[in-house]
């Protein structure tokens, strides 16, 4: 079975520019959530969706967006992007329960 | 505000050995405990996790204690192996209607020597 996948692998962008990420649940999960790890850093919750729904927001900018379509994938969306935005972006995705399974990242490098 | 604290930030230990890992929380409202193993360049892989009302589980050479009064809980790897050098996180998350975002610590690295 396919696990949690994610495209971009990596991407460089120029402070200001916008980028978008995507993110392809494992099947049957209809949750999917978004996390920053800074280098050296543990995970830090950005969105949380379940069935097309926003159920979580963490402490992070309006800079940053999301959303999911009827398949369960996911966009993650950052306007205006700073030289802090440098990160690793993981999606997990679960089903009603609590285990999320994490995809292996996608890597943004802002200059 | 950190609500999952973690140490050491790395350990060192030698192939065969016992890692100790500690993770200790405020929140009382979290119900589940998982620890993540990470690879560089790689995302966080689900290594076991618990639930406060079991005070250890074991899965192979990976172990959880629990302490509730205390708010913290341990992850000890038996007979490490190189294979076992990684960064491990724990994680905890409140579950139910309000979503389960994962708190993380801020992880530990650690190096089994041959």
């Amino acid at each position: 079975d396919a696990g949690v996948t994610q495209s971009p692998t990596h991407l460089i962008k120029t402070r200001g520019q916008q980028v978008t990420l995507r993110c392809s649940p494992i099947s049957g999960h209809k949750s999917v959530s978004w996390y920053q790890q800074v280098l050296g850093q543990g995970p830090q919750f950005i969105f949380q969706y379940y069935e097309k729904e926003e159920r979580g927001r963490g402490n992070f900018p309006d800079r940053f967006s999301a959303r999911q379509f009827p398949n369960y994938s996911s966009e993650l969306n950052v306007n205006a992007l700073l030289l802090g935005d440098s990160a690793l972006y993981l999606c997990a995705s679960s089903t009603e329960g609590d285990t999320q399974y994490f995809g292996p990242g996608t890597r943004l490098t802002v200059l | 505000q950190q609500q999952v604290k973690q140490s050491p930030q790395s350990l060192i230990v030698q192939k065969g050995g016992i890692s100790i890992i500690n993770c200790a929380y405020e929140n009382t409202a979290f119900d589940y405990f998982p620890w993540y193993q990470q690879f560089p360049g790689k995302g966080p892989a689900l290594l076991i996790a618990i639930r406060p009302d079991v005070s250890e589980k074991k899965e192979g050479r990976f172990t959880i204690s629990f302490n509730k009064s205390a708010k913290q809980f341990s992850l000890h790897i038996m007979d490490s192996q190189p294979g076992d050098s990684a960064t491990y996180f724990c994680a905890a998350s409140t579950g139910g209607a309000a979503g389960n975002k994962l708190t993380f610590g801020g992880g530990t690295r650690v190096l089994v020597k041959p």
